[in-house]
């Protein structure tokens, strides 16, 4: 039951050009999304967020279009940099009457940004 | 910045054997979490604790799998009787009220390895 997709398994880009990380869902009861960078032996780090309201969220050189009609939302990150170079996590959020929220994760798009 | 804690890094232990991970939420957090991610899958959530009880547990989380949050500022997650497919990272997660995003902080994670 995957209802977060990540399709993309790996991503490469150079350095100063954009990266486009995308990611599908299936469930309409979701109302906000959040992606997370990853680096090995860490935990996953917060980036950015969009509520299902809106359609884009911009934080530096980070931007996420949120595609309600389609399901579908993406990460751009403009201009790449080496130290991007990390696994990116979609995640969903479910949230219940009692105030937590579930995540539920895709399986991640490494991306490696060269010289 | 405050941290999520976990410990230890890594753990071996044989098939059979009970293990318990442990985690420091952040002191003002009141929601607690544990994800894991089995080598180069998603990361799926196990549980979620607040007011010392279990709000929700996926399928995953059976009766081999139990929480407790002992003396109010461990968290920990405890396999009675591993078996091989528990091996995975395990991340303890803690979020303060309304805390999605920046308010959601992982660990770095356990790695717990069944032989």
């Amino acid at each position: 039951d995957q209802q977060v997709k990540q399709n993309s398994p790996s991503l490469s880009v150079q350095e100063g050009r954009i990266s486009i990380l995308n990611c599908d869902y299936t469930n309409s009861m979701f109302d906000y999304f959040l992606w997370y960078k990853k680096y090995p032996a860490e935990g996953p780090t917060f980036l950015i967020s969009i509520s299902s309201i809106k359609d884009k969220n911009e934080d530096g050189r980070f931007t996420v279009f949120l595609n309600k009609s389609a399901k579908h939302l993406s990460l751009h990150i403009v201009p790449s940099q080496p130290g991007d170079s990390a696994v990116y996590f979609c995640a969903a959020r479910e949230m219940f009457s009692g105030g937590y929220n579930k995540l539920i994760f895709g399986a991640g798009t490494r991306l490696a940004v060269h010289p | 910045e405050p941290e999520v804690t976990q410990t230890p890094s890594h753990q071996v232990t044989q098939m059979g054997q009970e293990v318990i991970l442990r985690c420091v939420p952040i002191s003002n957090h009141l929601y607690f979490y544990w994800y894991r991610q089995i080598l180069g899958q998603k990361v799926e959530f196990l549980v979620s604790f607040y007011n010392n009880e279990i709000s929700e547990k996926s399928e995953i989380f059976d009766d081999q799998f139990s929480v407790e949050r002992p003396d109010g500022s461990n968290f920990t997650l405890k396999i009675r009787s591993t078996k091989l497919e528990d091996s995975a990272m395990y991340f303890c997660a803690s979020e303060r009220v309304g805390g999605i995003g920046y308010g959601y902080t992982f660990g770095s994670g356990t790695r717990l390895t069944v032989v």
